[in-house]
């Protein structure tokens, strides 16, 4: 089945520092990824729709500038967290669709923490 | 009023227990319906699509009532297994729309 491979599964920084996630789709084609956010013991939370080749859909709350997203081929989009904080320490996860069997698959999560 | 809405238990159920997790949309215009489980500190996995007319796959049962936006999960016989957080999940419209999860319903079975 369809796999999207996410990395780092986990990632300790310091505050002020900036950090890339990355999503990769391996069996397919993702023109549209879509990162969520999941805090301890609360919902996913849709960030922004990744488009392959034009700017990313940021979901009403979230900061373009701070959650900066790269999907510049069809397989990889990026999320970079930049000049992170305490705050920001959370569960990341990515999904794309697979165009041909309509599924959705999940990567497998980045459990960021910020010191 | 949040787009999915769910009871987040937690439930606390024996082995053998049968147990409903219910879940409300507020989006009229969904397409799809889904249940997905999430164990702790993993990504969600698809459990079941729900349909219109009911689905039943093994023991999960899943129904959905578009008059009322309301779906349902029902679970027999609950297994050590079952254990996890089910997510009742929605999607906006057709097309390359994301999903929109529910917070989470927590289910523990206890031996």
């Amino acid at each position: 089945g369809a796999v999207v491979s996410q990395h780092p599964s986990r990632v300790i920084c310091k505050s002020g520092t900036s950090v890339k996630i990355e999503c990769r789709s391996l069996d397919f084609q993702a023109t549209t990824m879509f990162w969520y956010r999941q805090f301890p013991k609360k919902s996913l939370m849709l960030m922004a729709t990744s488009n392959e080749g034009s700017k990313a859909t940021y979901e009403q709350g979230v900061e373009k500038d701070k959650f900066l997203i790269n999907h510049a081929s069809l397989t990889l989009s990026t999320l970079t967290v930049t000049s992170a904080h305490p705050e920001d320490s959370s569960f990341y996860i990515c999904s794309a669709r697979d165009q041909l069997n309509y599924g959705y698959t999940f990567g497998s999560g980045t459990r960021l923490t910020v010191v | 009023r949040k787009e999915v809405e769910q009871d987040p238990g937690p439930f606390n159920v024996p082995e053998g227990a049968t147990v409903a997790f219910n879940c409300t949309y507020s989006n009229s215009a969904s397409q799809s319906f889904f249940w997905y489980r999430q164990d702790c500190r993993k990504e969600p996995k698809l459990l079941m699509s729900v349909y219109s007319s009911g689905n039943e796959d093994g023991r999960f049962t899943a129904q959905l009532n578009r008059a009322s936006q309301y779906i349902s999960l029902l679970i027999r016989d609950s297994k050590l297994s079952d254990s996890a957080t089910y997510l009742c999940v929605v999607l906006r419209n057709s097309g390359n729309t994301p999903l929109v999860f529910g917070k989470g319903t927590r289910l523990s079975v206890i031996a």
